[in-house]
């Protein structure tokens, strides 16, 4: 097993494009997290699945971002019509089991840049 | 509504001296609190949970306390090294149980 898998590792687009990320979290864990983060902030939290069910959304995912886990393995996160204020860098995260008291395993993230 | 606040500014010590890096969280009742560690480009990675019955725990050369009455964290580094050099992200579970939500995290810089 080698970890929380993203891809791309970046992704340069113009705005107005659709793009999609994929993550593919540590093999038998159940609960998936996708976050944004941009330079010199913590990660901001997006929307999480627990198996294949998207149990919360931020408000910060609009209308035009949508998350799917299909199967409850991989995810992807899509992006359409992006604009210059998606640039950021998007991290995926997994952990074996729900609750606080669990750690969360990162990908490398997917770093958007739209021009 | 629910903060997690780290100092924003870098902190730059020297080698060997002891880091200490605060975390500072309003309207959580967590009872359990994680610090990670993220060097550029790369995503955060785990180092330590502590419990809210503990009031300091150990790994190496790294120790983390817990006040919450304080509502307060501290993490400490321990005879730093050049190689410490990252930011460090405090992050808590929304009282709900299932968000976990991260602080802005403060760079830390060891000078050789």
């Amino acid at each position: 097993d080698t970890g929380v898998s993203q891809d791309p590792r970046h992704k340069i687009t113009k705005r107005g494009q659709n793009v999609t990320f994929r993550c593919d979290p540590i093999s038998e864990h159940n609960r998936l997290y996708w976050y944004r983060q941009t330079l010199g902030q913590g990660p901001e939290f997006l929307t999480y699945f627990q198996n294949e069910a998207q149990l919360e959304k931020s408000r910060l995912l609009s209308d035009r971002f949508s998350a799917e886990r299909p199967k409850g393995s991989f995810s992807t996160l899509e992006i359409q019509r992006t604009e210059q204020g998606d640039s950021a860098m998007y991290l995926c995260a997994s952990s074996f089991r729900p609750g606080p008291n669990t750690e969360a395993f990162f990908g490398q993230g997917t770093r958007l840049t739209v021009v | 509504s629910q903060k997690i606040e780290q100092n924003s500014e870098a902190l730059n010590i020297q080698e060997g001296k002891t880091a200490t890096l605060t975390c500072n969280y309003t309207n959580y009742s967590p009872a359990y609190l994680q610090w990670y560690r993220q060097d550029p480009g790369r995503g955060p990675v785990f180092l330590l949970l502590i419990r809210e019955n503990e009031k300091e725990k150990r790994k190496e050369r790294l120790k983390v306390t817990f006040d919450t009455t304080l509502k307060q964290s501290l993490f400490h580094i321990t005879a730093s090294q050049p190689a410490d050099s990252a930011t460090y992200l405090c992050a808590l579970y929304n009282n709900a149980g299932n968000m976990l939500t991260f602080g802005g995290g403060t760079r830390l810089m060891v000078k050789p």
